[in-house]
């Protein structure tokens, strides 16, 4: 089944600590990003990736690391999270013609 | 001003009844999207225009380039098709092509 795969759904943690949030895909499609979704703010864009090795920021970047080493996975990375980047993430992924987008299941990340 | 705006933020139809949500951006664009977010949160990609008009079951999406509107409707309305429907607009300026901006959403309740 063609899928995007985030992982863990749900996430609870302190600030400062760590993390890293999966997205993998198995489309092979060139096109890869990342969104966080907030009550009146809506999705925003943070990072995407037009293909291997190749990123770039979105609207939202701080606080965010991204790596692209292989076209199936792009995870997310927060190296020292703070309580305002409690929300709800997603991945996306798309041929590079920016066709329908495919998007993982939601990552619901609370900071404490 | 936000650069999609979407119309209405809320809307409750009674079942069979023809929905209709409007999208209206401010930017050059290369494509819209209307997505679905069911109430568990997950989105799904229900139409990518560029031009024109398309239909998939009782789903239909209009775009008007030169006036910069879109339009989803939603023929025979069932409980089911609740959810949030949010319209993306890819931009077409150099640099930003590959950047989705959302509108904030359009809750539908269908009632039984």
């Amino acid at each position: 089944e063609a899928q995007v795969t985030q992982n863990p759904r749900y996430l609870i943690t302190v600030t400062g600590k760590k993390l890293t949030v999966t997205c993998s895909q198995n489309m092979n499609h060139e096109y890869m990003s990342w969104y966080r979704q907030d009550p009146g703010l809506g999705l925003r864009q943070i990072y995407y990736s037009m293909n291997v090795e190749a990123t770039d920021k979105g609207d939202v970047p701080e606080g965010y690391k991204v790596s692209r080493k292989e076209k199936r996975n792009f995870p997310l990375i927060l190296e020292s999270p703070s309580p305002n980047q409690t929300s709800l993430y997603f991945c996306a992924s798309s041929y590079s013609g920016g066709y329908g987008y495919t998007f993982g299941s939601g990552t619901r990340l609370t900071v404490v | 001003k936000n650069e999609v705006e979407q119309s209405p933020q809320n809307l409750t139809a009674q079942e069979g009844e023809f929905i209709t949500i409007n999208c209206s951006y401010s930017v050059g664009i290369s494509a819209l999207h209307w997505l679905q977010q069911h109430p568990g949160g997950g989105i799904v990609s229900l139409f990518m225009l560029s031009s024109g008009k398309k239909k998939h079951g009782r789903l239909i999406a209009t775009i008007n380039i030169q006036e910069k509107h879109s339009s989803l409707h939603i023929t025979a309305s069932h409980p089911r098709d609740s959810a949030v429907y949010i319209c993306a607009v890819r931009s077409s300026e150099k640099g930003s092509a590959r950047q989705l901006t959302f509108g904030s959403g359009t809750q539908l309740t269908v009632l039984p």
